[in-house]
């Protein structure tokens, strides 16, 4: 089945610095990619997600790219703010019969001002 | 904009107390699911309900947990002895036909099991 290894947490950055979460994943054979956020005391979100190898999703600031050769699909963001507060879940899907989303631990991260 | 919404939003109960969890998908999607998030742990897979049938289930999804769709808008999740272990923040969530990976989450119901 589907597996992800997500960077641990927290991460604790200021406002304006350069956020990078690492993920890499497991699934069988071409999976979709996606990122969740997760905002205090509220349920998950999408937040952005690729299809195929090598598409970049982006949202928000927020940019992953579908790494096949290296498995991975880390996210980034340029210039982090305090709404950026929250905790981050990488998930791949393989579709065809696969229906769930497999969550890794999830990132906490905190942006203070 | 759409959105899944979840009731209640707080649940408390004794063991052994049979609990239904309420939701109501986005009225388009044809994909529903249910996860749960023990404090403090990542978020795990439950069950995945397509076309009035149980599409996928995880080994958590054991005989005491059951789904339902009693009509065109609700979608349930009953635990039917609860333990103190299934204490846990109930997510559901729902999505489109073709789109099973973006799946839109509801705010959560608090289970509380004394």
């Amino acid at each position: 089945g589907d597996s992800v290894t997500q960077m641990e947490g927290p991460v604790t950055l200021s406002e304006e610095a350069f956020l990078t979460i690492n993920c890499t994943y497991t699934a069988t054979g071409y999976p979709s990619l996606f990122w969740y956020v997760q905002y205090p005391g509220e349920g998950l979100q999408l937040l952005l997600k690729a299809t195929k190898a090598d598409d970049k999703g982006s949202n928000k600031g927020f940019e992953a790219t579908y790494r096949k050769e290296t498995t991975s699909f880390h996210l980034e963001k340029g210039s982090v703010q305090v709404s950026d507060s929250a905790v981050y879940f990488c998930a791949p899907n393989s579709g065809g019969s696969n229906y769930k989303l497999t969550f890794g631990k999830g990132t906490l991260l905190t942006v203070n001002p | 904009e759409p959105e899944v919404t979840q009731t209640p939003s707080h649940q408390v109960t004794q063991m052994g107390q049979e609990v239904i969890l309420r939701c109501v998908p986005i009225s388009n999607h044809l994909y529903f699911y249910w996860y749960r998030q023990i404090l403090g742990q990542k978020v795990e897979f439950l069950v995945s309900f397509y076309n009035n049938e149980i599409s996928e289930k995880s080994e958590i999804f054991d005989d005491q947990f059951s789904v339902e769709r009693p009509d065109g808008s609700n979608f349930t999740l009953k635990i039917r002895s609860t333990k103190l272990e299934d204490s846990a923040m109930y997510f559901c969530a729902s999505s489109e036909i073709g789109r099973v990976g973006e799946q839109f989450f509801g705010p959560g119901t608090r289970l509380t099991v004394l």
